[in-house]
């Protein structure tokens, strides 16, 4: 089974920028879509980004649109999220997570370790 | 978006016992449900995809069921390391969405 194993996270000031990195340990990953989904103790657990196997059009939460931005490397078997404009309530634990299909819909069945990122003055 | 009402939000049980968490969803998903199982401080693990579909090493002790908006979990006989917390996941359309989980305490 792919391991994912997130990295990036951080205290971050509100306004400020953050890239999270996901690394997958097998090269099956390409083939798959992949997300972001982060987790709150509040909030519970609300995904934020996918991306397509073969896509360089990520698909968004509306939380997120037009701050966030999701891409891919198959080459190199990792999957990035470029964070910018952060706010306090942005504040999560981010999961990387692999998608049961090559196609941004399917359902997510393998998840990294998570990174935490922290937005605070 | 579809929101996902799941419950309970807690269940106390013993070892052995037979348990269901019940999810609810907004709108028909067509059975495109997860269920997921995750320890504190430990990532989600996928034990049931499709509704009812057991993935492979997971136990036979946990099933799933349902269809249109309605679906269920249930795990027979309780075992200690069970007593975790569970939640479910649809994908029919984005944004996926998830229920706000089930912690289930041993009594």
């Amino acid at each position: 089974e792919v391991d994912l194993v997130e990295s990036g996270g951080g205290v971050v000031l509100p306004g400020g920028s953050l890239r999270l990195s996901c690394a997958a340990s097998e090269l099956n990953y390409d083939y798959f879509a992949m997300h972001w989904v982060r987790q709150t103790p509040g909030q519970g657990l609300e995904w934020v980004a996918g991306m397509g196997w073969n896509s360089d059009k990520g698909e968004y939460a509306d939380s997120v649109k037009g701050r966030f931005t999701i891409s891919r490397d198959n080459a190199k078997h990792s999957v990035y999220l470029q964070m910018s404009s952060l706010r306090p309530e942005d504040t999560a634990i981010y999961y990387c997570a692999k998608a049961m299909d090559n196609y941004v819909g399917s359902g997510v069945d393998v998840w990294g370790q998570g990174t935490t990122v922290t937005v605070s003055s | 978006d579809i929101q996902m009402t799941q419950s309970p939000s807690s269940l106390s049980a013993s070892v052995g016992d037979r348990v269901t968490i019940t999810c609810q969803a907004s709108r028909d998903i067509s059975g495109y449900l997860n269920w997921y199982q995750q320890t504190p401080g430990r990532a989600p693990k996928l034990l049931i995809y499709d509704t009812l579909s057991l993935r492979r090493g997971v136990p036979s002790r946990f099933t799933g069921s349902g269809n249109g908006t309605d679906f269920s979990f249930t795990i027979s006989s309780l075992q200690p390391e069970d007593f975790v917390t569970y939640f479910c996941q649809q994908y029919e359309s984005l944004p996926i969405t998830f229920g706000r989980g089930t912690r289930l305490d041993m009594k």
